[in-house]
């Protein structure tokens, strides 16, 4: 089936560095999302891409959907301690409304 | 955008018992869903509850051990039956705010703690 595969796993970094993260498939996608979710609460949306080759952003946050449409990746820039949480790319599934998720890229970020 | 609250925030249960979590949206959904996030995972998909029928229930879960209700198009509950320590986990409840094409997204609840002992 379906799969999103993100890496890294976890990143630790210094206050005031740029953020990159990615999310592949080997299927396509028409939608790709990114959220961020807190400790102890649910996740948030952040970015949203609807088109391949979108390029959207949100305050520090950029992302951007592959040209393939099997792709994208988040970048975050001049990171701030507020960033530290776990963000996930999710889609849905092709021809269906269900919607599944990477395994999370866990952010640290050090004062 | 959708604003979802759930109900408890956070729980501890005896092994054994159920817990029924309530889910509230502010504005009428057709799709309402139900996630599980196990501690230091990502989320999974429980069951889609669309109004005026059965919940569809995703591989791995059964309607038994987590029967779920969807009375109106604003309101959802989701019991853990029968628990034990294995069901610790946040669940999440999610509505999908859009036309109910495939492109639309999901937006979430804060989630409920499950703590079994």
């Amino acid at each position: 089936g379906q799969q999103l595969n993100q890496s890294p796993q976890s990143m630790f970094i210094q206050e005031g560095e740029d953020v990159s993260m990615n999310c592949t498939s080997s299927s396509i996608f028409n939608t790709w999302l990114w959220y961020k979710q807190d400790p102890g609460e649910g996740p948030v949306l952040l970015i949203a891409l609807y088109k391949a080759g979108e390029l959207t952003s949100n305050g520090r946050l950029t992302a951007q959907f592959g040209i393939t449409r099997k792709d994208s990746f988040l970048n975050i820039s001049a990171s701030i301690p507020s960033d530290v949480g776990i963000y996930f790319c999710a889609g849905p599934y092709t021809g269906g409304f269900k919607t599944i998720f990477g395994a999370g890229t866990r952010l640290f970020v050090k004062a | 955008s959708a604003v979802i609250s759930q109900k408890p925030s956070r729980d501890i249960c005896q092994r054994g018992t159920s817990l029924t979590i309530q889910c509230q949206v502010d504005s009428q959904v057709t799709m309402m869903f139900w996630y599980r996030q196990q501690p230091g995972q990502s989320l999974t998909l429980i069951a889609t509850a669309n109004q005026g029928s059965e919940a569809t229930y995703e591989s791995g879960f059964v309607i038994d051990k987590f029967p779920i209700s969807r009375p109106n198009l604003t309101f959802s509950t989701l019991t853990v039956s029968n628990m034990s320590p294995e069901d610790s986990s946040i669940y999440l409840c999610s509505v999908e705010a859009g036309q109910g094409m495939s492109t639309d997204t999901q937006y979430f609840g804060p989630g409920t703690r499950l703590t079994v002992l």
